[in-house]
């Protein structure tokens, strides 16, 4: 189906594992984007990536890494979970810059102990 | 940086009454400027959005906003609140590359039948 998808949907992972969420869009959008949403925070950006290949760090980048070989996927990956990484994270793409908006995915709540 | 600003964490308003949502950006340069819906346990769903065209917006589901650039705001209002539109709402600022979003920390709005 079209559309932008996260997976998993729910994540419960130990301290100090690695863990890698990831992010699917059909629609070929360049842009790419990870966010962070916390109580009291909204949502911070963590990563984006204007497209394959290239990718800019955010406001909160520290403990995540990215990549994005291909257009259609941008896996987030946590190398060495703490507990102040339990969050929803958000997946969103765009066809460009911000004038267009975001399509964001359902989120995947992860909960590190 | 750009900046939003969301008056008021939670609202509430009466079923059939006016919803007024409240929002002020910081930016050097004439901004874009969208309003996003949250209903639980989803992603964030595009209601509207300002990109320097007419000064009133409309969006769905009967919402718009009004870009004030004089009071640098950008408030959500719709005339009669229906029980569906309880949810959380977030005012989003570009950056000046346009690469990103700025995210206000969100409005949580119930409606009392």
């Amino acid at each position: 189906d079209a559309g932008i998808t996260q997976s998993p949907r729910y994540k419960i992972t130990e301290t100090g594992r690695q863990v890698t969420l990831m992010c699917h869009q059909t629609w070929s959008h360049s842009y790419m984007f990870w966010y962070r949403q916390d109580l009291g925070h909204g949502l911070r950006l963590i990563y984006y990536s204007a497209a394959a290949d290239i990718t800019d760090k955010g406001e909160v980048p520290d403990g995540y890494v990215v990549s994005r070989s291909k257009t259609e996927n941008f896996p987030l990956t946590l190398e060495s979970a703490t507990r102040s990484q339990t969050s929803v994270y958000f997946c969103a793409s765009s066809p460009g810059p911000s004038n267009y908006g975001y399509t964001f995915g359902s989120g995947t709540r992860l909960t590190v102990v | 940086a750009q900046s939003v600003t969301q008056l008021g964490s939670h609202v509430s308003v009466s079923e059939g009454a006016l919803v007024l949502l409240r929002c002020n950006y910081s930016s050097s340069v004439p901004p874009y400027l969208f309003w996003y819906v949250q209903y639980p346990n989803q992603g964030l769903q595009l209601l509207l959005k300002y990109t320097s065209a007419a000064t009133l917006v409309k969006g769905i589901n009967g919402f718009e906003a009004e870009f004030k650039k004089s009071e640098t705001s950008f408030h959500l209002t719709k005339p009669s609140a229906h029980m569906s539109d309880a949810a959380e709402y977030f005012c989003a600022v570009s950056s000046n590359t346009g690469n990103q979003f700025y995210f206000g920390t969100g409005t949580s709005l119930t409606v009392i039948p």
